[in-house]
């Protein structure tokens, strides 16, 4: 299976920071890369997909980046509603795998 | 548009059965691939199980393989997995979610609001 390495697993940033985010997979997986946001009991939302393309309707200020092992997640000025766990996922291969998610906080 | 609605859950006792299901609409259910994909409580996302468009084929999780059966009935825009032998580790919130394209196998785009199962005696 494919590991992926999610960093850091949780975060605190003040409103208007720029949040970085990164997630490392154990072998290539071309940009077969997605970011998901979950809010506390709710269900995961597709954010970016295909490691750098923005969903339908979500906000310019998510951006991703990457491609083979090393990708990014970026939110260029954070928002109070972007108070949530975000997961990179891997989907070149089955099972699909899912990075440790990383727990995102106001200062 | 889509809506996803899974059903099911509940508390069984270790060794039990439990079947789940997921009720679609608001796209051609028979033309896209499902996912299960579950969350432990304070946990991660674990994918579980997938089944492609006409059934043809079903993947899944080490940790469900021989326990777990992925079906579908198009004709009733409905998906299920089929829970045999639990554990206390199969606790967790399912979801379903509905596969990106069209006749593949990619990973979900929208997702269900989850089921609770509990395994505990």
């Amino acid at each position: 299976d494919i590991q992926m390495t999610q960093s850091p697993s949780s975060l605190s940033a003040s409103v208007g920071d720029r949040v970085t985010i990164t997630c490392q997979a154990s072998q290539d997986i071309s940009n077969y890369l997605n970011w998901y946001q979950q809010k506390p009991g709710k269900a995961p939302k597709l954010l970016i997909y295909d490691a750098s393309n923005l969903e339908t309707g979500v906000p310019s200020r998510f951006s991703g980046s990457g491609s083979g092992t090393d990708f990014t997640f970026t939110i260029s000025s954070l928002q109070p509603e972007d108070i949530a766990t975000y997961y990179c996922q891997q989907y070149d291969n089955l099972p699909q795998t899912f990075g440790q998610g990383t727990k995102l906080e106001i200062k | 548009q889509v809506q996803l609605v899974e059903s099911g859950g509940g508390v069984v006792q270790p060794g039990g059965s439990l079947r789940l299901s997921c009720a679609a609409s608001g796209f051609t259910f028979s033309s896209y691939g499902m996912h299960w994909v579950r969350q432990a409580p304070g946990k991660g996302l674990e994918w579980v199980a997938f089944i492609r468009y006409d059934g043809s084929n079903k993947y899944y999780a080490d940790s469900v393989k021989g326990r777990f059966t992925i079906s579908r009935d198009n004709s009733k825009n409905t998906l299920y997995l089929q829970m045999n032998s639990l554990r206390a580790e199969d606790t967790a919130v399912y979801y379903c979610a509905k596969d990106r394209v069209p006749v593949a196998a990619t990973y979900g785009d929208y997702w269900g609001q989850g089921t609770l199962v509990t395994v505990s005696s």
